[in-house]
């Protein structure tokens, strides 16, 4: 049972450059999220997708598009990095049923666009 | 104002010592609350859910209040295994359980 998995942990961009973050689940999870983590700002919520089929914006959604690719798979396009994007992305999962709001979390990918 | 406020340390204690962190939230209607830990250059966990009446997990206890909108984590007889950042993280209103997280309370337990 792995959990949350993403692909890749650590990633170089030049700017300009695009990229697919890749996150998947085996939970059976309705709900997925993805944050970026800076220093002195705490997780923030870049998409989320509530269920299979729907995407909805978070905090900071500029620059990012998303992918519900189906209930195991979220993935998190940058489709032209710049260095602001500079920060650890980590997805998230929930099962969002009975009360159980508990987000499991994956690995994280750090990327830096110089 | 920040929607979760923590002050981020870092608290030095020595093992054996008892610490206390404490967060604040700004929506009155905030549903649910949390304490996440979270390791250097790892994930978050979540640690605890912190109820009304209050909750105990070993040497863990979580209290809420929300009339002053605060909550807190107290740990008994840290340990060196102690040492991470802790998240205070609370669910807003909305069928979705979208979290809102802290900027995190560093913690360092020293022989």
């Amino acid at each position: 049972n792995a959990g949350v998995t993403q692909t890749p942990k650590f990633q170089v961009l030049k700017t300009g450059q695009s990229m697919t973050l890749q996150c998947a689940q085996d939970m059976n999870h309705n709900s997925m999220y993805w944050y970026r983590q800076d220093p002195g700002m705490g997780l923030r919520l870049i998409y989320y997708s509530a269920s299979e089929g729907t995407t909805d914006k978070g905090e900071v959604p500029n620059g990012y598009n998303v992918s519900r690719l189906n209930k195991r798979e979220f993935s998190l396009r940058l489709e032209s990095a710049a260095p602001s994007q500079t920060s650890v992305y980590f997805c998230a999962s929930s099962a969002q049923t009975g009360g159980n709001y508990e987000q499991y979390f994956g690995p994280g990918t750090r990327l830096t666009v110089t | 104002r920040k929607e979760v406020e923590q002050d981020p340390g870092p608290f030095n204690v020595p093992e054996g010592a008892t610490v206390a962190f404490n967060c604040t939230y700004s929506n009155s209607a905030s549903q649910s609350f949390f304490w996440y830990r979270q390791d250097c250059r790892k994930e978050p966990k979540l640690l605890m859910s912190v109820y009304s009446s209050g909750n105990e997990d070993g040497r863990f206890t979580a209290q809420l209040n929300r009339a002053s909108q605060y909550i807190s984590l107290l740990i008994r007889d840290s340990k060196l295994s102690d040492s991470a950042t802790y998240l205070c993280v609370v669910k807003g209103t909305g069928t979705a359980s979208k979290l809102t997280f802290g900027t995190g309370t560093r913690l360092q337990v020293t022989l």
